[in-house]
């Protein structure tokens, strides 16, 4: 499977601070997207990140607040912007293999960053 | 109604036993069905992923799809305290589509 690594692992943020959260993948893929997952809940997709062009944000989810980036096609960051307690989740990122790899349209997950907003 | 319903358990078994998680949606459009192990304070890893109806089965883990009940199922034979953890069904209409997941269910296997 494709190797999915993300910086930081764990953050405690004061509020009114901003977080970047950076996610690196070992391989080329097509499709890079970032969830949020609440304690004992399931997963929430934010964005898809797309390479080169603005992020595509699901319902309930705003670029201002949760800005993203798609340099190229193994790397994304994604900031939580002024955060407040209420951010306080686990951030996930994950990918889709290239078409060309054994992998293609199997999903992956990075560990996550746990982030606290105090 | 969630599109994707996943009863979130917990599901205490002892080790050996057979477990059965399920996973019902509402969707006929969903085609691809994936399930997935997370451990605590883990990112979810990809356990099983099928396309359209069907079994699959690899090792201890057995996938079923049934498009016509839409209901999914994952079978994890001779169940190991190692399984536990959480498992999550999700799916989706195309390939390049919006993965839906379940609730997850917490599945507990005590030697």
């Amino acid at each position: 499977s494709a190797v999915i690594s993300q910086k930081p692992s764990r953050d405690i943020c004061q509020r009114g601070t901003s977080l970047t959260i950076q996610c690196q993948v070992d391989s080329q893929v097509t499709m890079m997207f970032w969830y949020r997952q609440q304690p004992g809940q399931s997963l929430t997709l934010i964005a898809t990140a797309n390479q080169g062009s603005e992020a595509t944000y699901e319902s309930g989810f705003v670029i201002d607040k949760f800005p993203i980036s798609r340099p190229n096609l193994t790397f994304s960051t994604l900031t939580v912007s002024n955060m407040s307690p209420e951010d306080s989740s686990i951030y996930l990122c994950s990918a889709t293999g290239n078409s060309g790899s054994k992998y293609y349209n199997e999903q992956f997950f990075g560990p996550g960053t746990r982030l606290t907003v105090l | 109604q969630k599109e994707v319903e996943q009863d979130p358990g917990p599901l205490s078994v002892p080790e050996g036993a057979i477990v059965s998680l399920n996973c019902t949606y509402s969707n006929s459009a969903f085609q691809y069905f994936m399930w997935y192990r997370q451990y605590s304070r883990k990112g979810p890893e990809l356990l099983m992923y099928t396309y359209s109806s069907g079994n699959k089965e690899d090792g201890r883990f057995t996938a079923q799809v049934d498009k016509s009940s839409k209901y999914i199922s994952l079978f994890i034979r001779d169940s190991q305290p190692s399984d536990s953890a959480t498992y999550l069904c999700a799916m989706r209409v195309d390939q390049g589509g919006k993965l839906i997941f379940g609730q997850g269910t917490e599945l507990s296997v005590k030697p």
